[in-house]
């Protein structure tokens, strides 16, 4: 298994700020995913973080409002960029190790835009 | 178009019956199936992989069927207890992917065992 923590846990941001979420993992992953959750619903793929290289962004998601970063194996950082109330949300990382095709979550980072 | 259903109404069971959730999904060809579940406010935990050729699996109380035929994944917990409550989601990975093994998720359904 991997373990994996996210910061900030919880925020309340101001309209229009950005806010940058970062997930570090216990071990070396091949594979990074960022989720977002929103009240009520399932979970939606934002993107899969590349290591080395652009993320590849799900239908819907563009990287000037989510860029995100890898810049080695074990971390990951998203950003929300202009923020509206429509972005209150859980954002969650996830990873798949090299070895099984489990995907295990981090605890998420709870958003509230005002 | 592509669609993983889970019924979206909450399933009220009393301690110690079977719950069976229940799973279908349209125009994929998943590898394998997963099952998590998730707790208010937290990320989902991992509970249940089946694949495709597998048409049952056990782990403790949980049992998990998959019938590609139907296109159906039903999830049991038997002897359920109160702790058993929270949401449980199928997630499944498209054998055509693009190559970036990624999981979709069905919107979940929410458990509630009654002492």
């Amino acid at each position: 298994s991997a373990v994996i923590s996210q910061k900030p846990s919880r925020d309340i941001c101001q309209r229009g700020t950005s806010l940058t979420i970062q997930c570090q993992v216990d071990s070396q992953v091949t594979m990074m995913f960022w989720y977002r959750q929103q009240p009520g619903q399932s979970l939606t793929l934002i993107a899969t973080a590349n290591q080395g290289s652009e993320a590849t962004y799900e239908s819907g998601f563009v990287i000037d409002k989510f860029p995100i970063s890898r810049p080695n194996l074990t971390f990951s950082t998203l950003t929300v960029s202009n923020m509206s109330p429509e972005d209150s949300s859980i954002y969650l990382c996830s990873v798949r190790q090299a070895s099984g095709n489990t995907i295990y979550f981090g605890e998420g980072s709870w958003l509230t835009v005002v | 178009s592509q669609k993983i259903e889970q019924n979206s109404e909450a399933l009220n069971i009393q301690e110690g019956k079977t719950a069976t959730l229940t799973c279908n999904y349209t125009n994929y060809s998943p590898a394998y199936l997963q099952w998590y579940r998730q707790d208010p406010g937290r990320g989902p935990v991992f509970l249940l992989l089946i694949r495709e050729n597998e048409k049952e699996k056990r782990k403790e109380r949980l049992k998990v069927t998959f019938d590609t035929t139907l296109k159906q994944s039903l999830f049991h917990i038997t002897a359920s207890q109160p702790a058993d409550s929270a949401t449980y989601l199928c997630a499944l990975d498209p054998i055509y992917s693009g190559g970036y093994n990624k999981l979709i998720f069905g919107a979940g359904t929410r458990l509630a065992v009654h002492p």
